[in-house]
């Protein structure tokens, strides 16, 4: 079952700060995220694992909410080079295949 | 770096055609998968394939076909592509632990 990203859409200033969520409704193992620049392939940017973990890469951070189901990605001070699609992957076991939501547009404008 | 090679960008077919798209991959993962992209529908898997002559259905596998002869490439098929196929098609690949790698797509256009 495909996960539900909010929002679908969203604008910003260069500085500004976004959350991305990601929700199941089935309990999960792990959480993927992955940017896509308009023409490009999607980019692997980091994995959650059960455990209710938090990473940071840069000034993008990510949480993993397991009693929730639900990923949130922090973008904070955002930058021009952060516009893009962002997904996130659910995998509901390890070695399940990855179920991919609908994506967040996130543009960020000088 | 892992490459994920998808031989054609862009493809023009008509109703009825038959369709290859390849994707040749050059780190030796297990796993390959085929996705189709539309706006507001994000990434669907049509199928996977876990290894070599080993197959299975994704989530939206009507219409399609695959074929995976040799560990480094996964072939996807339309055997009568139909214009409800137009989509982006990206390919992609995973070793254990499930971080997928994917190529830059294949925009087909079913006229």
């Amino acid at each position: 079952q495909q996960p539900v990203q909010s929002p679908q859409a969203v604008i910003l200033r260069e500085g500004e700060d976004a959350v991305i969520n990601c929700s199941s409704s089935k309990a999960l193992y792990s959480v993927h995220w992955y940017r896509q620049k308009h023409g490009e392939a999607p980019v692997f940017l980091m994995i959650l694992l059960k455990g209710g973990e938090q990473k940071g890469h840069d000034k993008i951070s990510a949480s993993f909410n397991e009693k929730k189901q639900q990923s949130s990605l922090y973008l904070t001070a955002s930058q021009l080079s952060y516009s893009g699609t962002y997904f996130c992957g659910t995998e509901r076991k390890y070695g399940n295949k990855l179920v991919f939501g609908a994506g967040t547009i996130l543009r960020v404008k000088s | 770096d892992v490459k994920v090679t998808q031989s054609s960008r862009y493809l023009v077919k008509r109703t009825g055609e038959k369709v290859f798209l390849e994707c040749v991959q050059d780190m030796d993962h297990e796993n390959m998968f085929w996705y189709r992209q539309d706006p507001g529908l994000g990434l669907r898997l049509i199928y996977f394939s876990y290894d070599v002559k080993m197959k299975e259905k994704g989530d939206i596998p009507e219409g399609y076909s695959v074929s995976r002869e040799k560990k480094e490439r996964f072939s996807l098929i339309l055997e009568s592509a139909s214009t409800n196929q137009t989509s982006m098609y990206l390919c992609a690949t995973a070793a254990s632990g499930n971080t997928i790698y994917f190529g830059e797509g294949s925009w087909l256009t079913v006229v």
